[in-house]
């Protein structure tokens, strides 16, 4: 079945560095690429997504890359903050098919 | 709008019981999803109800099961309790119409003795 791959399970890095999360998948009708945010005690949240259509979306420090040949897209955090440290998920999808497919997460910890 | 509720947010069952959970979606929103999080296994997709009647489900045993209501709201049912059980059962919402941002609850947090 389809599935998406995302690495790296944890990704440590310093205050005010970029970090960069990679997610493969294999479903190549997958049009819609969101990527969530999961705070400790919390739901996950929608960070940014990207449709196939597009090749690059930027939002502030987010930007989000998707290579269709190649089926994978990456999510960029640029000028890291204390408040950056959470799980990322990355997901796939086709629109007509109404559900997701979900990466394992990435555990991001900004060091001070 | 207020946000997804889900009741309660913490639970703590024996093996052998069984348990249902809420839902509560966002006001406007026909689609209800369910996931089951353990550490290190990320989301896994349980079921999804749109307009009273389940769209998609995972690969979960029968003893995971759901309903929707007419006014959008969802309960998801897990019978005879194992350990393996004990997760964060997180529900999300959206309109429906396919491919947009999905918006999650709290989660309700169950332990299984």
């Amino acid at each position: 079945g389809e599935n998406v791959e995302q690495h790296p399970s944890t990704l440590s890095v310093q205050e005010g560095d970029s970090a960069v999360i990679k997610c493969t998948y294999s479903d190549s009708a997958s049009n819609y690429f969101p990527w969530y945010k999961q705070e400790l005690g919390k739901g996950p949240q929608l960070i940014i997504d990207i449709r196939s259509n597009v090749g690059e979306k930027k939002d502030q420090r987010i930007a989000v890359t998707l290579n269709k040949t190649a089926k994978h897209f990456s999510l960029h955090i640029t000028e890291t903050q204390p408040e950056d440290s959470a799980v990322y998920f990355c997901a796939a999808s086709r629109v007509s098919n109404y559900q997701l497919i979900w990466g394992a997460g990435t555990k991001l910890i900004i060091k001070p | 709008k207020a946000g997804v509720t889900q009741t309660p947010r913490y639970l703590i069952k024996t093996r052998g019981q069984q348990v249902t959970l809420s839902c509560s979606p966002i006001s406007g929103h026909r689609s209800v999803s369910w996931y089951q999080q353990t550490p290190g296994q990320g989301l896994q997709f349980l079921f999804e109800y749109f307009s009273e009647t389940q769209r998609n489900k995972g690969n979960f045993p029968g003893r995971f099961s759901g309903r929707q209501f007419s006014n959008s709201r969802s309960e998801m049912n897990v019978s005879t309790l194992e350990l393996g059980d004990s997760a964060l059962y997180l529900c999300a919402s959206t309109d429906g119409a396919g491919g947009e941002t999905q918006y999650f609850g709290p989660g309700t947090r169950l332990l299984v003795l």
